[in-house]
């Protein structure tokens, strides 16, 4: 079975300041897809990052970046320079072929930006 | 263009009632997904179709849920005699099928049973 653990239901972090959220994840597959989402109050949800397990190099989207640790099953997103409209439930998810392209989440982390 | 869109966004119903969510996926999108989202959790998967064919319903939690997308677009995800613990935000997911893997998101639709 494929599992997502995030070990922080909440984080807080001041504006413009960078904080890091964490994930790891189970699997016996090698080949597979590690994706961030953001869900704000508005509750859409919304791709933030993703990584593609075969690459060694870490993804980077603009303020947000990973650090992929694949020995460690580990996947990590880094928020830098923090803003108000960073505040939402971050969601990290797993996907692999082997189970038909279904997303499985983890439980998700609170983060607040505070001014 | 336009993303996912849910209707109803939400919904009430009475126990033992039931209920039809309709998802309507971004043009051209093979693969549809459905996911329950219970309240402070993470959103938990539910079915797969690409095209009309559902190719996975592992995620329907009992034989009351029943989903179809009869002409490859459109899908309705039914419960038949809602319980309470069918109270839940429904997401609905589209994808293209190709190498981006992505799915985009719908608002959903939170159910409510009283």
């Amino acid at each position: 079975a494929q599992t997502v653990t995030q070990s922080q239901p909440e984080m807080s972090v001041q504006e413009a300041e960078t904080v890091t959220l964490s994930c790891t994840y189970d699997t016996s597959e090698n080949n597979y897809y590690l994706f961030w989402y953001k869900q704000p109050p508005s509750r859409q949800m919304i791709l933030v990052i993703r990584q593609e397990a075969y690459k060694q190099q870490n993804a980077t989207e603009n303020r947000f970046s990973v650090n992929f640790q694949k020995a460690a099953k580990s996947f990590s997103l880094k928020i830098s320079d923090s803003q108000l409209g960073d505040t939402a439930m971050y969601f990290c998810a797993f996907m692999t072929m082997e189970y038909g392209n279904k997303l499985v989440f983890g439980a998700g982390t609170i983060l607040r930006v505070k001014s | 263009g336009a993303g996912v869109s849910q209707s109803p966004r939400y919904k009430v119903a009475k126990r033992g009632q039931d209920v039809a969510l309709r998802c309507d996926p971004i043009s051209g999108h093979v693969s549809l997904f459905w996911y329950q989202q219970a309240l402070g959790q993470g959103p938990e998967f539910l079915t797969y179709f690409q095209n009309e064919a559902q190719l996975d319903k592992s995620g329907l939690p009992s034989d009351r849920f029943f989903a179809e997308r009869p002409e490859g677009s459109v899908s309705t995800l039914k419960i038949q005699r809602t319980q309470q613990e069918d109270s839940a935000v429904y997401l609905c997911a589209s994808s293209y099928y190709g190498t981006t893997y992505e799915q985009y998101f719908g608002p959903g639709t939170r159910l409510t049973v009283t």
